[in-house]
């Protein structure tokens, strides 16, 4: 069964970085786009950026263009997200997510790990 | 303000049919599928309808989609109390993902 559990998240001041990671299981990784998405307290879904399956695509939220890297290894199965320049209103839950089909990015999520909290406070 | 366009609520009897909204443009919705996701108080997101009316395996027959241009809608039918819920569309748009604000869905 496919999993993705999220870790690296915690209480981090602003302006400063934070990397995210995400193991995943049950399925070929090498195959898939991943995504991160994130959730603010409170508030709705945001999709943050994806990554092709062989990470040579990415594509990111404007709200982080320039401040966050997502990247992979195919190797490890492993999915991260870089993140620097932390502001509060980066504060939310973040999922890591698997593209619905094999070797696409625009097919949209199939399945979510639980999330990880970022808390950008000083 | 989200991109896709959701009610904020919705609320509806046991037993009931509902439907939730979601309104694009031509550059999502218009020219690409919707996908629906469901979440439950607490809970992550959960896929509910994909490629605009699919249903994924394990998703009872009483919640359905559409589209039609730039507009798409999920429907609920035979409201159950476990059916109280955050619901979220979801579009390809250009070189993003965009989600609507979300609706959250009331039995009564």
């Amino acid at each position: 069964q496919v999993q993705l559990v999220e870790s690296g998240g915690g209480v981090v001041q602003p302006g400063r970085s934070l990397r995210l990671s995400c193991a995943s299981s049950g399925f070929t990784f090498s195959l898939y786009g991943m995504h991160w998405v994130r959730q603010a307290p409170g508030k709705g879904l945001e999709w943050v950026a994806v990554i092709s399956y062989d990470g040579r695509d990415k594509y990111y939220a404007d709200s982080v263009k320039g401040r966050f890297t997502i990247s992979r290894d195919n190797s490890k199965n492993t999915l991260d997200l870089q993140m620097s320049s932390l502001r509060a209103e980066d504060t939310a839950v973040y999922y890591c997510a698997k593209d619905m089909y094999q070797w696409a990015v625009t097919s949209g999520v199939d399945v979510w790990g639980q999330g990880t909290t970022v808390t950008v406070s000083s | 303000q989200s991109v896709l366009t959701q009610p904020p609520s919705v609320s509806g009897a046991p037993g009931q049919r509902v439907t939730i909204s979601c309104s694009g443009s031509s550059s999502n919705i218009g020219s690409n599928t919707v996908n629906w996701y469901q979440q439950l108080p607490g809970a992550a997101p959960k896929l509910l309808i994909y490629t605009n009316n699919q249903r994924p395996s394990g998703v009872p027959d009483r919640f359905s989609g559409s589209k039609s241009g730039t507009s798409a809608s999920l429907a609920i039918s035979g409201l159950q109390s476990e059916d109280e819920a955050d619901y979220y569309c979801a579009a390809w748009d250009d070189s993003r993902w965009v989600f609507g604000g979300g609706t959250k869905l009331t039995v009564l």
